[in-house]
């Protein structure tokens, strides 16, 4: 089943200007990462925040969580054309041996020279 | 640290013939998990092991896909028939323990059923 719900779907932003995306989830959370996958290749893990945090940085990402809302964002700020990929943002859910990562459908950003 | 490995990285089968993939994930990463992923959408979990146990294969289409992990190192899936909605990229992760879910990915096997 389908958690995190990413939107926009798809984003085109010059070269230099920030990127936002945004993930809604619907159960409570361990946690909540983004990833990063470039066409054709596998994902590549961006940033982790826990449910007690509320902002996180790292380099040009910037991630903020809302428990309350249920909802996070991600802003790459000046962003490159190397940061054309598709962008999921991952729910970690459940305790145990029952504990998982339930995915988006990802937002899709091109960065344009 | 050497990255998770997938053989092969593109597979084109014909309907009703079989499949399999192969996955060696990190040394010492005890969650292992294959994912299918259908272009433009996120990836869905088919069957996560724990060391050599199965802890979640809710998603799997038993009656065609099957996985091992013998030795709670290397992993296999399989497709057997395969079927034209199969077409899809097939990945493999895996996170140090079950409890610390950051997950790494191996470059996936594109597979095309025609």
């Amino acid at each position: 089943s389908q958690q995190g719900e990413e939107d926009p779907q798809a984003l085109s932003i010059q070269e230099g200007e920030n990127a936002t995306m945004n993930c809604s989830y619907k159960t409570s959370i361990n946690n909540l990462q983004w990833y990063r996958q470039n066409s054709g290749r596998g994902l590549v893990h961006l940033i982790l925040i826990r449910s007690n945090e509320r902002e996180k940085h790292s380099g040009r990402l910037r991630v903020t969580l809302d428990t309350s809302k249920k909802s996070s964002s991600l802003l790459i700020t000046a962003s490159r054309a190397a940061d054309t990929a598709s962008y999921f943002c991952a729910t970690d859910v459940g305790a145990g041996n029952n504990r998982k990562l339930i995915w988006g459908l990802g937002t899709s950003l091109g960065v344009n020279p | 640290e050497a990255g998770v490995a997938q053989s092969p990285r593109y597979k084109i089968i014909e309907k009703r013939q079989s499949v399999a993939f192969w996955c060696n994930p990190i040394s010492g990463h005890a969650t292992l998990y294959w994912y299918q992923q259908i272009l433009g959408q996120g990836p869905k979990l088919l069957i996560q092991f724990q060391n050599n146990g199965v802890v979640d294969d809710s998603q799997l289409p038993k009656d065609r896909f099957s996985a091992e992990r013998l030795k709670g190192v290397d992993s296999t899936l399989k497709i057997q028939p395969a079927k034209l909605e199969d077409s899809a990229v097939y990945l493999c992760a895996s996170s140090f323990q079950i409890d610390n879910t950051e997950a790494f990915f191996g470059q996936g096997t594109r597979l095309t059923v025609v």
